[in-house]
């Protein structure tokens, strides 16, 4: 049982490229989650995604996109990376709408220069 | 203990002591509650969760104690083990929206054997 993938594992970008993390459940759980986790900062939320064909915006946003073709992908991609956006990026999912717990990838450790 | 919006504290014990490890959540509607460990380079993992219409709840040596009127959360874990050893988060949830857990920004929790 794979639960979460992402890939790729940890990447090392030039600041203006595009990067597309990917993230796949074989869980079938509807709604799926991207996070960013900085030293002393937490998880934040960057998008979200209810069910496939819908997503959401969560706390930091700004300089990423997702996508939702079908219930097992989720990929985040980043058109132009800058180096504020190095981190540690975690997908999650969830089988329920309101609660529930959510399963986490084992993360991308992505470096932006 | 955490909070959102502090700076990542860090619990020390020693093996076999129990350890207490605190949250103070912001929104008065959230009525849903997880806490989470994350080991070194991993995805944070379930521990135990919690609904508001509880005040208490027991797991295999975790218990959840939640207090509506002060917004607090607690994990206490009985007989601490060098296992333990991890990053503490806990995440709250509003129903009644989309479920989008928020996460506080985590405890570290450091076993001595």
């Amino acid at each position: 049982i794979a639960g979460i993938t992402q890939a790729p594992t940890s990447q090392i970008l030039a600041a203006g490229r595009r990067m597309t993390l990917r993230c796949t459940q074989d869980m079938r759980h509807n709604a799926m989650y991207w996070y960013r986790q900085d030293l002393g900062l937490g998880l934040r939320l960057i998008h979200y995604s209810n069910t496939a064909g819908t997503t959401g915006k969560g706390e930091v946003p700004d300089g990423y996109s997702v996508s939702r073709a079908n219930t097992d992908d989720f990929p985040l991609t980043l058109a132009s990376a800058v180096p504020s956006q190095t981190s540690v990026y975690f997908c999650a999912s969830s089988a329920s709408g309101s609660t529930g717990e959510l399963f986490f990838g084992e993360g991308s450790r992505l470096t932006v220069l | 203990g955490e909070s959102v919006g502090l700076h990542l504290p860090t619990l020390s014990v020693q093996e076999g002591d129990n350890s207490i490890i605190n949250c103070a959540y912001s929104n008065s509607a959230s009525d849903y509650f997880i806490w989470y460990k994350q080991e070194s380079g991993k995805g944070p993992q379930f521990i135990i969760d919690i609904r508001s219409n509880m005040d208490k709840r027991q797991g295999q040596r975790v218990t959840v104690l939640l207090n509506k009127t002060v917004k607090h959360l607690s994990l206490q874990i009985a007989a601490t083990q060098p296992g333990d050893s991890a990053v503490y988060f806990c995440a709250e949830n509003a129903s009644g929206g989309s479920y989008i857990p928020t996460f506080g920004r985590g405890t570290s929790l450091i076993v001595h054997p």
